[in-house]
C-alpha cells in the first residue's frame, strides 16, 4: 500500500513561494523523486535525492531528511503554469508513489 | 524521440469482454511498470517488469496479468474486465544502469471505461 503522505491540496499566490512535504515509511529507501502532472498529462520527473540535503533545478528544489524520514518540494517565483499534481515518490525499482498534493496558483 | 507509447488511449468496453493495452518504449530500458491512477488514490502499481521474462505483482495486481516477451513491450492484460478497473492507466519505463535518479518515463495514459 501507500508508505508516502503529502498534502492533498495546496493555495499558493503567483510569485510566491510553496514547499510541499512528504513523509515516508523508512524500510527499503532508495531515494526520494519528485513528478509533475498537469490535468490530462503523465506524470514527468522533476527531481531526485538520494542523499541529504537540497537538489536545485531553476525555480524547483528539492530537500531530503533521511533521518528525519522527510523530505519537500520547493517551488519559487510561482506562475500559473504551475499549478498542477505534485507526486513524491520513493525507491528505485519499484517506485512507489504518494496521493499526490493538487497545487493552485492563484493572482 | 524517445518515448513510451500505449494503445489504446481511449477505450469503453462491457464486463468481461477481455482486452490488452499495449505499451512499447524505445529506449532500450530494462525496467517497465504500469499503474493505474484513480481520483484521490494517486499513482498505483499494478506489476512491474525488471527485464524480460521478470514480472513481480505491484500494490494492486488482481484482475490484471503482464507479460514480458520482449524488452521493449509490457502489454497489459485483462482478462475478464469489471467496472471496478475504470481507470486512468499509464505505463512507465526507466533504465537500471547509471545513475540511480529514480526517473520514470511514462505513457500518455490509456483511460478505460468498463460498462
Amino acid at each position: 500500500g501507500q508508505s508516502l503522505e503529502q498534502p492533498s491540496e495546496v493555495t499558493a499566490v503567483e510569485g510566491a513561494i510553496v514547499q510541499i512535504n512528504c513523509t515516508y515509511q523508512t524500510s527499503g529507501f532508495y531515494g526520494l523523486s519528485w513528478y509533475q502532472q498537469h490535468d490530462g498529462g503523465a506524470p514527468t520527473f522533476l527531481s531526485y535525492n538520494g542523499l541529504d540535503g537540497l537538489e536545485e533545478t531553476g525555480r524547483f528544489s528539492s530537500f531530503l531528511s533521511r533521518s528525519d524520514s522527510y523530505g519537500y518540494l520547493l517551488l519559487q517565483e510561482l506562475q500559473m503554469k504551475d499549478s498542477a499534481s505534485y507526486f513524491c515518490a520513493r525507491g528505485n525499482t519499484p517506485l512507489v508513489f504518494g496521493k499526490g498534493t493538487r497545487l493552485s496558483v492563484i493572482a | 524521440e524517445a518515448q513510451v507509447t500505449q494503445n489504446p488511449r481511449y477505450l469503453i468496453t462491457v464486463t468481461g469482454k477481455k482486452l490488452t493495452v499495449t505499451c512499447s518504449q524505445n529506449m532500450n530500458h530494462e525496467y517497465m511498470s504500469w499503474y493505474r491512477q484513480d481520483p484521490g488514490l494517486g499513482l498505483r502499481q499494478i506489476y512491474y517488469s525488471m527485464n524480460v521474462e521478470v514480472t513481480d505483482k505491484g500494490d494492486v495486481p488482481e484482475g490484471y496479468k503482464v507479460s514480458r516477451k520482449e524488452k521493449r513491450n509490457f502489454p497489459l492484460i485483462l482478462e475478464s474486465p469489471s467496472p471496478n478497473q475504470t481507470s486512468l492507466y499509464f505505463c512507465a519505463s526507466r533504465g537500471t544502469s547509471g545513475r540511480l535518479n529514480g526517473e520514470l518515463f511514462f505513457g500518455e495514459g490509456s483511460r478505460l471505461t468498463v460498462l
